[in-house]
């Protein structure tokens, strides 16, 4: 079973769309996040969730929203997509903070968005 | 601004050989650095980390120092294995609760 698992793997959108990537682990982990790899192979935080409460919010546009169901699930929802969201997304889970970081996150296998 | 750098995009090793992976950092609030191995298409994987109170933690093949009075970090791998060509990341946290501060990685490559 996979630990992380995120869908879809690839998203081929037109501008202007409205997409949603979801994203789940089954480790028990109380903190979610969700990172971005631009073109650059830069792998920046966007948003962190702990117990389903948004903790993390990084300078990222509001077309961006996150959505925690449930300490499971950190699902991903762009609105009016444009060409410079194209990158790759992942998703990622950690047990939270303190001595816990050293630990490590665990990460999904990515999403590839290309906006066109 | 980037507070963690890795200044080498990529590191060529024959295979045996010890590779050194080396990650610079700006913020001396840091506590904790982890090193992550990714392989094309997939998400990085975490491979060891270093509580800033220690200056070297092993695991198997891999090491890493920590110097915090140079802020900076390496990863040794010994001996270097095919396998571990990939690309590696360093990363920081500690000075914004749960989040990663990453490097742009190192792509690694073993040769036979």
């Amino acid at each position: 079973d996979t630990a992380v698992s995120q869908t879809p793997k690839y998203l081929v959108t037109q501008m202007g769309n409205d997409k949603s990537i979801k994203c789940e682990q089954n480790l028990g982990h109380d903190t979610m996040y969700w990172y971005k790899q631009d073109s650059k192979k830069f792998l920046k935080i966007m948003f962190s969730y702990n117990n389903k409460e948004l903790i993390i919010n990084e300078t990222v546009p509001n077309r961006f929203s996150p959505k925690s169901p449930d300490k499971a699930h950190l699902n991903l929802h762009i609105n009016s997509l444009e060409l410079g969201d194209s990158a790759v997304y992942f998703c990622a889970s950690s047990h939270g903070t303190g001595a816990f970081v050293s630990r490590g996150y665990t990460f999904g296998s990515g999403t590839r968005l290309t906006v066109v | 601004d980037q507070q963690v750098k890795q200044n080498s995009p990529s590191l060529s090793v024959q295979e045996g050989r010890i590779s050194i992976l080396n990650c610079d950092y700006t913020n001396s609030m840091f506590d904790y650095f982890l090193w992550y191995k990714k392989y094309p298409a997939e998400g990085p994987t975490f491979l060891i980390s270093i509580s800033s109170i220690k200056d070297k933690n092993e695991d198997g093949r891999f090491t890493v120092f920590l110097n915090k009075s140079a802020k900076h970090l390496s990863l040794h791998i010994v001996p270097s294995q095919p396998g571990d060509s990939a690309v590696y990341f360093c990363a920081a946290s500690g000075d914004s609760g749960y989040a990663l501060n990453f490097g742009k990685g190192t792509s690694l490559l073993v040769t036979p």
